[in-house]
């Protein structure tokens, strides 16, 4: 049972414009919500967390939309880069429990 | 400041033989430690975390066992290696009253053959 789901496995995005990441979450208990990146052969590193009592997070070029009602949240990338290609994964976790991490989806910026 | 320490980086591996991952954490005290899966085209799955020396739990049914000899020392280990144990395994750390922010290792890639 997928508690966080990433429907997109991958991602393609121009240089310059926005990238635009979903996830969606069946347990309507979580209340605190990360997104993680991945470059190939190295750990995960923590990029933006959002908890449940706000609705929009920002940090610099990232900005974390969460909307409970719909159980769906979003990371945007404004301006894209090229570095920025990577997995992200998305997670959530329960009154302080155990993170529950989606599949993640890979996102490609093209020069 | 912490760092998180993971040896080997890679690892090949026959089958039957078995497995020692040592995780270990600087800078920090009473670290809550995680060992995680990443399987190929898969998310990161959670094997085992420990909030304290010798407190080990498992999140799923499996080959492998975890310990915590030390305060911030984390070991997976497997007596049996099977070929479905391939992946990319990784250690992460929290502060004590928290799992939310959880920093990773570098990982290592186990091949089993």
């Amino acid at each position: 049972d997928q508690q966080v789901k990433q429907n997109s496995p991958s991602l393609s995005v121009q240089e310059g414009r926005i990238s635009i990441l979903n996830c969606d979450y069946t347990n309507s208990m979580f209340d605190y919500f990360l997104w993680y990146k991945k470059y190939p052969a190295e750990g995960p590193t923590f990029l933006i967390s959002i908890s449940s009592i706000k609705d929009k997070n920002e940090d610099g070029r990232f900005t974390v939309f969460l909307n409970k009602s719909a159980k769906h949240l979003s990371l945007h990338i404004v301006p894209s880069q090229p570095g920025d290609s990577a997995v992200y994964f998305c997670a959530a976790s329960e009154y302080g429990n155990k993170l529950v991490f989606g599949a993640g989806t890979i996102l490609r910026v093209k020069s | 400041s912490q760092t998180i320490h993971q040896w080997p980086a890679t690892l090949v591996q026959p089958v039957g033989s078995p497995l020692s991952l040592e995780c270990t954490v600087e800078g920090t005290s009473n670290p809550n430690l995680y060992w995680y899966r990443q399987a190929a085209g898969r998310g990161l799955q959670l094997l085992f975390y420990s909030v304290g020396i010798g407190q080990i739990s498992s999140e799923v049914p499996q080959n492998l066992s975890a310990s915590r000899p030390q305060d911030r020392q984390f070991i997976l280990s497997s007596k049996k290696l099977l070929l479905s144990d391939s992946g990319f395994y990784l250690c992460a750390w929290s502060q004590y009253f928290s799992y939310n922010e959880q920093f990773f290792g570098p990982g290592t890639r186990l091949t089993v053959l």
